[in-house]
């Protein structure tokens, strides 16, 4: 069974500048997909990235980008320019390619963004 | 498009009482999903359905039952309440995905239920 850890329960970060969440998994797959949501105190989960496995070149959305290391099984998340909008719980997740398209997610981290 | 949505947003029950949690998409979605989230343990997989007529267990399916009798609904149905149960919970749907396809998993703004 895939799993996905997140070892970081809380992280904070001072605004404008830039942290890094970890995500490691585990699987014996090959063609699978990795993600990070962010949930903010509204509850709405919302996609902040994605990251196919097989490509090699790392993610970027806006100030989100990833470092995907496959071998290692490693995933995590750098926000650039951190904004108090930032802060929120972010879960990564890990779906394997194919049809019935079941998330395993972390325990998450919540960030705080302080001035 | 209202996208996921569910009904109610909250919900207090006690032992012993039964209850549904709607889930309805207008996406005209095959895959739907039932999560719940527990403080320290992320989202977990309930039930999920790959069309109507079709539904699966997930991780975590004892307590719950589900029937997928059209495209556009997925209820959750809670057959005697148990405070185990006392969680947020989402519904989830995606078109189905095939190798080589990515299709964004949207998710509904959650129910919070509360079983006293």
């Amino acid at each position: 069974a895939q799993t996905v850890t997140q070892s970081q329960p809380e992280m904070s970060v001072q605004e404008a500048e830039t942290v890094t969440l970890s995500c490691t998994y585990d699987t014996s797959e090959s063609d699978y997909y990795l993600f990070w949501y962010k949930q903010p105190p509204s509850r709405q989960m919302i996609l902040v990235i994605r990251q196919e496995a097989y490509k090699q070149q790392n993610a970027t959305e806006n100030r989100f980008s990833v470092n995907f290391q496959k071998a290692a099984k490693s995933f995590s998340l750098k926000i650039s320019d951190s904004q108090l909008g930032d802060a929120a719980m972010y879960f990564c997740a890990y779906r394997l390619a194919g049809t019935a398209s079941k998330l395993t997610f972390g325990t998450g981290t919540r960030l705080q963004v302080t001035l | 498009n209202a996208g996921v949505t569910q009904t109610p947003k909250f919900q207090v029950l006690k032992t012993g009482q039964s209850m549904t949690l709607q889930c309805a998409q207008d996406m005209n979605h095959e895959y739907m999903s039932w999560y719940r989230q527990d403080p320290g343990m992320g989202l977990r997989l309930i039930h999920y359905s790959v069309g109507a007529g079709i539904t699966d267990q997930g991780e975590v399916p004892n307590g719950y039952n589900v029937s997928r009798s059209t495209t556009e609904d997925f209820p959750l149905r809670l057959l005697s309440a148990a405070p185990s149960q006392t969680s947020v919970y989402f519904c989830a749907s995606s078109a189905l995905w095939t190798s080589g396809s990515y299709n964004e998993q949207f998710f509904g703004p959650g129910t919070r239920l509360t079983v006293l």
